[in-house]
C-alpha cells in the first residue's frame, strides 16, 4: 500500500470536470509539506503537472488545478480532454520515509 | 532546458550489483541549487522514490533500500549514479533520473527512463 491514497480510477466525458483525491496523513500532507502532481502516459516518463500544492509550470494548461486541505489534497482538471486520459499521481514528503508517492489514478476519457 | 539521460545494462542476474548512470546536458550539476535523484517504477505499478544526492555528495536514501544502495555524483562529467546491490526479481522496474528542486521535493525534469530485469 502507499503511503498516499489516490482512488485507482476515475472518468469524465469530454468537456466534464474531474477531480482526484490524494489522501496521507499528519507525517506528510497534514504535517505541513506541500503536495505535487504529475501526469504519465504509458511507456513514458511523469510530467510536472503541480508542484507547491497548486503551482503550474510553465506550459501546463490552466485546466489543471491543484488544492491542499488538511491531511488531503485533490487534483482538478476541467474541459476534460480525449488526450488528458492518463496516470496522474500525488507527490509529498513524510517525516519518516521521506519522498512518498501515492498510487497512481488512471483517468478515462468516456 | 536540462535533459536526463540514463544508461546501463538492462539485464542484472540475481544476487549482483545493479548500476545506472544518469548523464546531464543543458545544465551543469555542479551550479548547485538541485538534487539529483532515482526513482524507479515496478511494471504496471506506481512509483517509488530510490535517492537522491546533492552536487557536494551528501545522499538520502529510501529507508527501505539504503542497506544495498549507494548513489554517487561525478561533476567532472555531469553524471550521477546508482548502484543497488544483491538485486533480487523484486528490483525489476524502469529507474528514472529526475532533477529536484533543493527548496523543495518535487521533481521538474525527469529522463526517459531505463528497464532494467533481474533474471538469471
Amino acid at each position: 500500500q502507499s503511503v498516499l491514497t489516490q482512488p485507482p480510477s476515475v472518468s469524465g466525458a469530454p468537456g466534464q470536470r474531474v477531480t482526484i483525491s490524494c489522501t496521507g496523513s499528519t507525517s506528510n500532507i497534514g504535517g505541513g509539506y506541500d503536495v505535487h502532481w504529475y501526469q504519465q502516459f504509458p511507456g513514458t516518463a511523469p510530467k510536472l503537472l503541480i508542484h507547491g500544492n497548486s503551482y503550474r509550470p510553465s506550459g501546463v494548461p490552466d485546466r489543471f488545478s491543484g488544492s491542499k486541505s488538511g491531511t488531503s489534497a485533490s487534483l482538478a482538471i476541467t474541459g476534460l480532454q480525449a488526450d488528458d486520459e492518463a496516470y496522474y499521481y500525488c507527490q509529498s514528503y513524510d517525516h519518516s520515509l521521506s519522498v512518498v508517492f501515492g498510487g497512481g489514478t488512471k483517468l478515462t476519457v468516456l | 532546458q536540462v535533459q536526463l539521460q540514463e544508461s546501463g545494462p538492462g539485464q542484472v542476474k540475481p544476487s549482483q550489483t545493479l548500476s545506472l548512470t544518469c548523464s546531464v546536458s543543458g545544465g551543469f550539476i555542479r551550479s548547485g541549487g538541485y538534487h539529483w535523484s532515482w526513482i524507479r517504477q515496478h511494471p504496471g505499478k506506481g512509483l517509488e522514490w530510490v535517492g537522491y544526492i546533492s552536487y557536494s555528495g551528501s545522499t538520502y536514501y529510501n529507508p527501505s533500500l539504503t542497506s544495498r544502495l549507494t548513489i554517487s555524483v561525478d561533476t567532472s562529467k555531469n553524471q550521477f549514479s546508482l548502484r543497488l546491490s544483491s538485486v533480487t526479481a523484486a528490483d525489476t522496474a524502469v529507474y528514472y533520473c529526475a532533477r529536484r528542486p533543493s527548496y523543495s521535493y518535487y521533481f521538474d525534469q525527469w529522463g526517459q527512463g531505463t528497464l532494467v530485469s533481474v533474471s538469471s
